[in-house]
């Protein structure tokens, strides 16, 4: 599974958009981006996932450049409840089975 | 709420010991998968099951073992307890054994060894 690499810290101000990058330069063609997010020793909740085509969500939407060797997590109207660790993950569709290899993500701090 | 249940909410116990946690998956999803996540490592992935069957497996300890009972619910067992085993326990429930479904996390287990 390709490696990504993620931004230690990010700060927001409450209101504005939270733009977080991921970098995947080694991203293989099946390998979907997905975007996790963990608020404070809860459990890690899904957001978002995409191939190529850029998604949009409730929650988010998902912008992967057209080499898809990077993308962005947008979060549109950030909220202090949006502080939280995320996390980007680059993953084959195992059939048999598969796991989520978590790196450090980055620690977003919305701000007010 | 994701709809998955993990019990205890908090253990605490001694080196040497073993303890049981239990998870019960989202109605409807037959996949189950353990994370454990440390200070020091992250969060790391242990074992998925899939209606039963074990499917991956990550880096898990032999003295842990898990296993998927036929009502789905799920049970890690951690013996021989050491110091290191304190971590929060995650379990994750999906629909299906493959990854582009996303995986619905638990509240933990927070695990104490003294």
């Amino acid at each position: 599974d390709a490696k990504t690499t993620q931004p230690t810290s990010m700060d927001c101000a409450e209101g504005r958009a939270a733009n977080l990058p991921c970098n995947h330069s080694t991203i293989s063609g099946n390998e979907y981006v997905y975007w996790y997010r963990q608020i404070h020793s809860q459990g890690p909740q899904y957001i978002i996932h995409g191939l190529k085509n850029n998604e949009t969500n409730e929650m988010a939407s998902l912008i992967i450049t057209e080499d898809r060797k990077s993308s962005t997590l947008i979060l549109p109207h950030a909220t202090l409840r949006d502080t939280a660790v995320y996390y980007c993950i680059a993953l084959s569709d195992g059939e048999y089975g598969n796991k989520l290899v978590f790196g450090a993500g980055t620690i977003l701090r919305v701000k007010s | 709420d994701s709809g998955v249940t993990q019990t205890p909410k908090h253990l605490i116990t001694a080196t040497g010991q073993r303890v049981t946690l239990r998870c019960s998956p989202r109605s409807g999803d037959l996949s189950v998968y353990w994370y454990q996540q440390s200070l020091d490592q992250g969060l790391q992935f242990l074992i998925q099951y899939y209606n039963g069957e074990e499917r991956a497996k990550g880096n898990i300890l032999e003295r842990f073992s898990a296993q998927q009972f036929p009502d789905l619910h799920s049970e890690l067992n951690l013996s021989s307890l050491e110091l290191g085993d304190s971590a929060l326990y995650f379990c994750a429930s999906s629909v299906r054994a493959g990854v582009v479904n996303e995986q619905f996390f638990g509240p933990g287990t927070r695990l104490t060894v003294l």
